[in-house]
């Protein structure tokens, strides 16, 4: 199985900082690499996919990055909304695999 | 727009089988565009991928529950299912079902999730 690896598994910030969150697999996965968004008690959602493309209705201030075995996600200027628990999910060879997450917390 | 429904037991005991439904509604089950999934996610911790099934009922499982998996579909119902045997304690989760595209393998619908105990 690919290992997804996300840091930092905790990330505080306040509204409108700039923030990164990285996300390394454990061999190339091309750019093969989803980000999705999850608030608590509620499902996933995506953000990105294959890297870097925004999904349809996603904010503008969110952008991912990279290929082969390290990736970002990158929020140019938090929003209050976008305090939640981000994961990366690999799809470039079964099975899927997930990155542990990374909360984001107000400071 | 499309939806997707968990339905099933929100309790199950050690050893017994966990049985769970997800009713589409929306958008056809029997697209050749999509796969039809289980996600599962153990209270206060990460995504586990369990397994896709294609309207013709081919299935790609993880290898870490393939001996305990099974998904099936209803193409007349626009329903898919799991099933997982012997559950142990580890298997208390929320179980989300997902739509996976075919030609790429990101999800882009997820249902609720319905979190489903193993207890006695």
């Amino acid at each position: 199985d690919i290992q997804m690896t996300q840091s930092p598994s905790t990330l505080s910030a306040s509204v409108g900082d700039r923030v990164t969150i990285t996300c390394r697999a454990s061999q190339s996965i091309n750019t093969w690499l989803a980000w999705y968004q999850q608030k608590p008690g509620k499902a996933p959602n995506l953000l990105i996919y294959k890297a870097s493309s925004l999904e349809s209705g996603v904010p503008s201030r969110f952008g991912g990055s990279g290929s082969g075995t390290e990736f970002t996600l990158t929020i140019s200027s938090l929003h209050p909304d976008d305090f939640a628990t981000y994961y990366c999910q690999q799809y470039y060879s079964y099975p899927y695999t997930f990155g542990q997450g990374t909360e984001l917390k107000i400071k | 727009q499309l939806q997707l429904q968990e339905s099933g037991p929100g309790l199950v005991k050690p050893s017994e089988t966990l049985s769970l439904t997800c009713t589409v509604s929306g958008g056809s089950i029997s697209s050749t565009s999509y796969y039809w999934g289980w996600i599962r996610q153990p209270p206060g911790k990460g995504l586990e991928w369990i397994g896709i099934i294609f309207y013709s009922g081919s299935t790609f499982y993880n290898p870490s529950l393939k001996s305990r998996v099974t998904i099936s579909v209803d193409t007349s119902k626009e329903q898919f299912s799991l099933k997982l045997s012997s559950v142990t304690a580890a298997d208390t989760a929320v179980y989300y079902c997902v739509r996976q595209g075919y030609s790429y393998g990101y999800i882009d619908y997820w249902g609720q999730g319905t979190l489903v105990t193993v207890s006695s």
